[in-house]
Formats: structure tokens, sequence, C-alpha cells
């Protein structure tokens, strides 16, 4: 069992450049959540998934964030037109049941925006 | 809005020592309280408390939650240098985001 696998570990981009961050659930898992760390500060939940369906984005800011969870395929969260404030350690988890605890991070991708 | 303060923020303390952590929390519907160990990458799973009163125990590591005055504690007790990481403090419940709602952590040092 291979765990939550999240890709890119690292990821340098350009101001105004799009951001793409994957996350490959465990097997068996099928809730997917993003979270963000900035430095010095706790983990903050941005966006809840299921396979095709957005179930809570409520802390995904509003203007130039997304993320899907298709069919197929990992989970995707896309940040359009980065900016240094994006700079940040973005982890994945997923649980086999929402809201049961059992939740596996990944490994995280540390973004960083120059 | 739910919020986790964890306490204290950092500690530094010597191999062989105990350490308790300290947790307190206010949410809505409140359902579980999880605790983590986040080293350089992803953190790792500790416990899941969801009874009040009720220890749960892992070799030197041990947790107990109170939902009377909403809050809990970890401890570890003959600390290891192996023992030095972040520790998070995290709870779920059935108001607001269907996530986990974090604390900063606290950052503990063991020194040889």
């Amino acid at each position: 069992n291979a765990g939550v696998m999240q890709n890119p570990r690292h990821l340098v981009r350009r101001r105004g450049q799009e951001a793409r961050l994957r996350c490959s659930p465990m097997k068996g898992h099928s809730h997917v959540y993003w979270y963000r760390q900035l430095p010095e500060e706790g983990l903050k939940f941005m966006v809840y998934l299921q396979k095709e369906n957005i179930i809570d984005e409520s802390g995904m800011p509003k203007e130039r964030f997304s993320a899907e969870f298709p069919k197929e395929g990992p989970s995707i969260l896309r940040i359009q037109q980065v900016v240094r404030g994006d700079s940040a350690a973005y982890f994945c988890a997923s649980s086999p049941v929402s809201g049961e605890g059992g939740y596996t991070f990944g490994s995280g991708t540390r973004l960083t925006v120059v | 809005e739910d919020k986790v303060v964890q306490s204290p923020l950092s500690l530094v303390v010597h191999e062989g020592d105990t350490v308790t952590l300290n947790c307190s929390y206010e949410v809505t519907n409140f359902r579980s309280l999880l605790w983590y160990k986040q080293e350089k990458k992803a953190p790792t799973f500790l416990f899941m408390l969801t009874s009040s009163g009720i220890e749960k125990k892992s070799g030197r590591l041990s947790s107990i939650l109170d939902k009377k005055e909403l809050f809990s504690i970890l401890n570890i007790t003959a600390t290891q240098t192996g023992d030095s990481a972040v520790y998070l403090c995290a709870v779920t419940s059935g108001g607001g985001a269907d996530g986990l709602t974090f604390g900063k952590g606290t950052h503990l040092i063991i020194q040889p």
C-alpha cells in the first residue's frame, strides 16, 4: 500500500505562472482533502472532494484556486497566476469515510514562487 | 468558526524527561480530536479521541480527552531525541468545514 502520493515534492514557479499539484489517495480511500501550511502556521483546510464532486471548498481562496478529483486519475489542486504569498507547503490527505478519522497525509508539495 | 489552541508553542527538554502538551478547542458539534506528529514531511497519525476520560496509549505516548472542559493532553514519557517534532492537534466537527481544524502545533525539542 503506497500511501498518499503527492507530486511534485518541490515546485518552483515564477509570479504569474500556473501551479498544478497532484494527489493520489490511498487505495480504498475515496475522500480527499487539501491543506495549506504557511511558515510558522498550522495546517489550514482548503477543500474536500470525493470522486467528481467538490463537497466543501469553504477554505479555498475565491480567486485563482481550483480543485478537482476526476473519475480517473489523481486529485489536482490548481493555482493560476501565482503570487509570492502562495508559497507554502500543500498537503493532501485521504480517508475511507468522511469525518471518521483515519486521515492519512501525503508528504506534501512545497511551492516556492519567485 | 472552529478554533484549536495548542500550548506551549515550543518546548525544549532533556532526554528522559516527561512532557505534557495541551490542546483546547471550541467547535460546533464536536466529533473527534486527533493528534499528529510532524517531522520534516507528512503529519503521521498518533491518536483519535472521541470519548471523555478514556486514555489512549501507544508505547511512551498517551492521550486523554475532557469534553466537559474542552481540552486534550498528549503525554510523552522517557523522551528520546527521536521524539523531536511538531505535534499537531486537530478536531473534526459536524458544523463548518468537513476537514480537520488544526492548531498551530507544539514544537518539541529533545536535547541529548
